[in-house]
């Protein structure tokens, strides 16, 4: 079974600043998604972004960014320029690219504060 | 689009009691999910549905907990004879599954209390 780590619960920004989220994940699939989710204290889960495994180039979308390293199973997240509006808990998510298995399974998540 | 529908937003129910919650999911969205969430803990999956085939389900999802999507449209989840350790955000999604890499798209869940 696939597994997804977020080993640092808590993180802080300052506003304007940039921060990366980690995460690292466990399978033996070949092919798989990956995913960044956003869950402001509205609680409604946001895509960030997603990366395709056998896509070597990283992902972008605006400030957000990936380093997706496939050897090393890290698929970590940079938040350029941080604004206050992305305070929120980001979970890390896998998804395998077989048809049968479409769920996604997500990491712990972590806390992240923006500080003005 | 007026996204993925859930209700009710909060239920406080005694143990023992039998609950049910709604999802509507996206009109166009073949595939629908349902999720359990404990404060400060990731998603953890409990089932999903192709149209109205329940093609995987968790091993979290005990004999108390039954899911349907009787005309591929919404789906409701009862869990049968509450107790306190189902206390929990339950969300539901939604996606297509003809595009591998189509996001879940979440509603605002419920959130069931168990006194």
């Amino acid at each position: 079974a696939q597994t997804v780590t977020q080993s640092q619960p808590e993180m802080s920004v300052q506003e304007a600043e940039t921060v990366t989220l980690s995460c690292t994940y466990d399978t033996s699939e070949s092919d798989y998604y990956l995913f960044w989710y956003k869950q402001p204290p509205s609680r409604q889960m946001i895509l960030v972004i997603r990366q395709e495994a056998y896509k070597q180039q990283n992902a972008t979308e605006n400030r957000f960014s990936v380093n997706f390293q496939k050897a090393a199973k890290s698929f970590s997240l940079k938040i350029s320029d941080s604004q206050l509006g992305d305070a929120a808990m980001y979970f890390c998510a896998y998804r395998s690219a077989g048809g049968a298995n479409s769920k996604l399974t997500f990491g712990k998540g972590i806390t992240l504060s923006v500080r003005p | 689009d007026t996204g993925v529908s859930q209700d009710p937003r909060h239920k406080i129910t005694k143990r023992g009691q039998n609950v049910t919650f709604r999802c509507d999911p996206i009109s166009e969205h073949n595939r629908l999910y349902w999720y359990r969430q404990t404060l400060g803990q990731g998603p953890e999956f409990l089932t999903y549905f192709q149209n109205e085939a329940q093609l995987e389900k968790s091993r979290l999802l005990s004999d108390r907990f039954s899911a349907e999507r009787p005309k591929g449209s919404f789906s409701t989840l009862e869990i049968q004879r509450t107790e306190q350790g189902d206390s929990a955000m339950y969300l539901c999604a939604s996606s297509l599954a003809r595009a591998p890499l189509s996001p879940l798209h979440f509603g605002n869940g419920t959130r069931l209390t168990v006194t």
